[in-house]
């Protein structure tokens, strides 16, 4: 009964590759996010999603792209991956577009780029 | 100059004592303000959120807003060792792009540790 999940829970690639992440909430939410916490913990958000529609996309490369199949999902897809990449990353919901409302979190997938 | 800035600690405390958590902002748009906590490789959680200044008390947990000095605290009372977390806060800001659209900016987060 996880409200937000994120698939895998730890990935270690090398420089150069291509990956994906996985992110479902079974919360019946408009919006869904993802944030990028560096080493120092600062957390950061990427991109947000609602009703399949891209509405903040923050200063990040476009080797990061945000895929929404539907409205309970919303993927990561890096190309070309970096040193820099190294990261946990959170997918997170909220009930609409006013964040405002509690934005619920997943568990984070821990990225190590070696 | 970063528009929340947060001591990110690590804060240690006995149990008992009373925390106090601060973070300062520089964007006099943010008009809802927020405290995360996240527990050791955990996602953060909501804790409480306030609209503009004032005070909100829920349980031990009281979080003050001073927007006039663009200051925000959250105090625990009689901290207790499963407060030790890492706490965020969290302010929004309506987008420009999009009426009715918030963007939420996070401070670093402070680590609180409260010792038996």
């Amino acid at each position: 009964d996880t409200a937000v999940s994120q698939t895998p829970k730890y990935l270690v690639t090398q420089m150069g590759n291509d990956k994906s992440i996985k992110c479902e909430q079974n919360l019946g939410h408009d919006t869904m996010y993802w944030y990028k916490q560096d080493s120092k913990k600062f957390l950061k958000i990427m991109f947000s999603y609602n009703n399949k529609e891209l509405i903040i996309n923050e200063t990040v490369p476009n080797r990061f792209s945000p895929k929404s199949p539907d409205k309970a999902h919303l993927n990561l897809h890096i190309n070309s991956l970096e040193l820099g990449d190294s990261a946990v990353y959170f997918c997170a919901s909220s009930p609409g577009d006013r964040v405002y409302n509690e934005q619920f979190f997943g568990p984070g997938t821990r990225l190590t780029v070696l | 100059q970063k528009e929340v800035e947060q001591d990110p600690g690590p804060l240690s405390v006995p149990e008992g004592a009373i925390v106090s958590l601060n973070c300062t902002y520089s964007n006099s748009a943010f008009q809802y303000f927020m405290w995360y906590r996240q527990y050791s490789r955990k996602g953060p959680e909501l804790l409480m959120y306030t609209y503009s200044s004032g005070n909100k008390e829920d349980g031990r947990f009281t979080a003050q807003v001073d927007k006039s000095s663009k200051y925000i605290s959250l105090f625990i009372r009689d901290s207790q060792p499963s407060d030790s977390a890492t706490y965020l806060c969290a302010m929004s800001a309506p987008l420009l792009l999009e009426a009715g659209s918030y963007q939420l900016t996070f401070g670093k987060g402070t680590k609180l540790s409260v010792i038996p």
